[in-house]
């Protein structure tokens, strides 16, 4: 069946680090990619999205590209702030999302 | 503009009773898909509906049921709840699938 897996966390960073979330999936067909952020105390928010391989999702710094060849969405940001601190959330879409078990990111001054 | 609403907030019910939560989905969207979501666990599909009927159902057993009205509104319902059903139960609505989800803020759900 179709499903997402994400590194386990915790992560922890100091600020202006390399932040990189790996994420890879198994699915039948061509899923849309997602990251999806939840900050305390906040619900769901779609960060960013790619429907198609090779395809690159980009918003607020973060960056992730749809590699089909290795079944991967990472996450990429250059360079993280303290406001980063949430859990990201990898998913893909085959009618019905379905998300990973969600990264815990702890960005430190 | 509002977003995706769900109620109750909060809810508590009793081993063996049903619930029946609600959700209104963003304006325009037309899909809507429900969630399960256990402290510190990511969101486990229930189903999802669309055009009023059940297109997808995830590995919940038949005592989760759900339906969809005319103005893309939907109730999620759970029958003989047990202990395990306490969870955070979230609603997301879309326009079609694959163009990712608004989310609501959920209901938490606390069987005793």
């Amino acid at each position: 069946g179709n499903s997402v897996t994400q590194m386990e966390g915790p992560v922890t960073l100091s600020e202006e680090a390399f932040l990189t979330i790996n994420c890879t999936y198994t699915a039948t067909g061509y899923p849309s990619l997602f990251w999806y952020v939840q900050y305390p105390g906040e619900g769901l928010q779609l960060l960013l999205k790619a429907t198609k391989a090779d395809d690159k999702g980009s918003n607020k710094g973060f960056e992730a590209t749809y590699r089909k060849e290795t079944t991967s969405f990472h996450l990429e940001k250059g360079s993280v702030q303290v406001s980063d601190s949430a859990v990201y959330f990898c998913a893909l879409s085959t009618l019905g999302t379905r998300f990973g078990a969600g990264t815990r990111l702890t960005v430190k001054p | 503009d509002a977003g995706v609403t769900q109620s109750p907030t909060h809810l508590i019910k009793t081993r063996g009773q049903q619930v029946t939560l609600r959700c209104s989905p963003k304006s325009g969207h037309d899909t809507v898909s429900w969630y399960q979501q256990a402290l510190g666990q990511g969101p486990q599909f229930i189903f999802q509906y669309y055009e009023e009927e059940e297109r997808q159902r995830g590995n919940f057993p038949d005592r989760f049921s759900g339906h969809q009205f005319p103005n893309y509104s939907s109730e999620l319902n759970v029958n003989a709840l047990l202990l395990g059903d306490s969870a955070l139960y979230l609603c997301a609505s879309s326009f079609t699938d694959g163009y990712g989800y608004t989310f609501g803020s959920g209901t938490r759900l606390t069987v005793v």
